[in-house]
C-alpha cells in the first residue's frame, strides 16, 4: 500500500530535549516536505526536499532541521524544542506525476 | 512569495444545500490548485485539483472553478451530506510540489441533518 509513515503519532516532551520525528515514503517520490498545522493558520511549510541531499527552507523553518540522506526518508529534527513548537506536524511526499500525499500526523506537545 | 486567502473560515449548511468555499492567490505564476479535505483527527486528503489551463473541473458532487485573471478559485459542493463535514484547505503552487505548495487557512464545514 502506498503511504507516508510518520512516527511517533503522539509525543510529549520538555523544553530543550532534542527529538526527531521520522518520515518514510514507499512511493519513490522525489519531493518530500514537512508542514505544521495550527488552529486558524492552516498548513505552513517548514522544510522541503526536491531530492536526496537537496533541502530548502519553507515559510517557518526556525528551530527545525531536516536531512535527506535517502530518497525514502525525511526526518524532522528539533534540536532544542520550545513550547511554541507545540503543534500537529505532517510529512508529505509527491512527484511530477503524483499529487502531494500526507502522512497521518504527529501531535507534539512541548512543556 | 505566494499568499493564499481562504473564505469563509467556518460554514454551516443544511443537508442537501450547496456549499461554496473561495480562495484567492497572489502569485500569477501559480498554475496548480488542489483542494484537500481533513476529517477530524485525520490527515488532509486530496479531493480535487485543477490546473491553470482548465477553467472548471467536476467530480460527482464536487467542482472547482478557476479564474486566472482575477486570481481566485472556488470549491463547490452540491447536495451536501453529513459526511462532507470536515475542514477544507485550498492551495496554490506548481504541479508535483517541485515548488512550494502554499495552503489557505482552512474552512470548517458543518453539514446539519
Amino acid at each position: 500500500e502506498a503511504q507516508v509513515t510518520q512516527n511517533p503519532r503522539y509525543l510529549i516532551t520538555v523544553t530543550g530535549k532534542k527529538l526527531t520525528v521520522t518520515c518514510s515514503q514507499n512511493m519513490n517520490h522525489e519531493y518530500m516536505s514537512w508542514y505544521r498545522q495550527d488552529p486558524g493558520l492552516g498548513l505552513r511549510q517548514i522544510y522541503y526536499s526536491m531530492n536526496v541531499e537537496v533541502t530548502d527552507k519553507g515559510d517557518v523553518p526556525e528551530g527545525y532541521k531536516v536531512s535527506r540522506k535517502e530518497k525514502r526518508n525525511f526526518p524532522l529534527i528539533l534540536e532544542s524544542p520550545s513550547p511554541n513548537q507545540t503543534s500537529l506536524y505532517f510529512c508529505a511526499s509527491s512527484s511530477l506525476s503524483s499529487p502531494l500525499h500526507f502522512g497521518n500526523g504527529t501531535r507534539l506537545t512541548v512543556t | 512569495g505566494e499568499n493564499v486567502e481562504q473564505h469563509p473560515s467556518t460554514l454551516s449548511v443544511q443537508e442537501g444545500d450547496s456549499a461554496v468555499i473561495k480562495c484567492t492567490y497572489s502569485d500569477s505564476a501559480s498554475n496548480y490548485f488542489p483542494w484537500y479535505k481533513q476529517e477530524l483527527g485525520k490527515r488532509p486528503q486530496l479531493i480535487i485539483d485543477i490546473r491553470s489551463n482548465v477553467g472548471e473541473k467536476k467530480d460527482q458532487r464536487i467542482a472547482v472553478t478557476l479564474n486566472k485573471t482575477a486570481k481566485h478559485f472556488s470549491l463547490h459542493i452540491t447536495e451536501t451530506q453529513p459526511e462532507d463535514s470536515a475542514v477544507y484547505f485550498c492551495a496554490a503552487g506548481k504541479p508535483g510540489g517541485y515548488n512550494k505548495l502554499i495552503f489557505g487557512a482552512g474552512t470548517r464545514l458543518a453539514v446539519h441533518p
